[in-house]
């Protein structure tokens, strides 16, 4: 199962882009990468996901290098509402059946500061 | 809206008792999950259904039981035997091509 690799903490200012790195070297060709946050002491939100192009909604983009193996998670004009939790997670087959059990590292603390 | 909901959303429990967690959604989902969080750490998952009437061991299983009797519900029961069993629980759903939608969470502490 391929693994994530992420800093445990960073600091962003408010208002402006928070760039959160993820290593997911070990990455298989049909594995996505997905992007969660989680406030404190609620479950977990999800942002974004992606195979191998770039991806962009509401909340955030999702640049992924060419060789996969590292992608960035892109919040362009940060609030303090972002301060959380950011979990880069690589989509493994689940060994029965058509859903995915994911595989949860710890994740990167982004700090908003005014 | 469609979601997860968990109850209680704090739960006590006494040493030698069990408990159960509710876990309820709405969104047609065929996937149910339960995670443990402990403070600072990822999510380990518990146990998971991909169907109706199936269920199989997740990473930390030992203590635990679930059920999946219907498709909306997936109860968890902390057993006696789960030694540690203070944590933030939480259960999550999911379909083949979608994300985890999550509920919000039950914490349990043991007094």
């Amino acid at each position: 199962d391929a693994k994530t690799t992420q800093p445990p903490s960073m600091d962003c200012a408010e208002g402006r882009a928070a760039n959160l790195p993820c290593n997911h070297s070990t990455i298989s060709g049909n594995e996505y990468v997905y992007w969660y946050r989680q406030i404190h002491s609620q479950g977990p939100q999800y942002i974004i996901h992606g195979l191998k192009n770039n991806e962009t909604n509401e909340m955030a983009s999702l640049i992924i290098t060419e060789d996969r193996k590292s992608s960035t998670l892109i919040l362009p004009h940060a609030t303090l509402r972002d301060t959380a939790v950011y979990y880069c997670i690589v989509r493994v087959e689940a060994r029965a059946g058509n859903n995915r059990k994911l595989i949860w590292g710890l994740g990167t603390s982004l700090a908003v500061n005014p | 809206d469609g979601g997860i909901t968990q109850s209680p959303k704090y739960l006590f429990r006494k040493e030698g008792q069990n408990v159960t967690l509710s876990c309820e959604q709405n969104l047609n989902h065929d996937a149910m999950y339960w995670y443990r969080q402990d403070p600072g750490q990822g999510l380990r998952l518990i146990y998971y259904s991909q169907i109706v009437n199936d269920f199989q061991k997740g990473d930390i299983a030992e203590g635990y039981s679930v059920s999946r009797e219907k498709k909306e519900s997936f109860p968890l029961t902390v057993t006696s035997a789960q030694k540690n069993p203070t944590a933030f629980y939480l259960c999550a759903s999911s379909t083949p091509s979608s994300g985890y939608t999550f509920g919000s969470g039950t914490r349990l502490t043991v007094v």
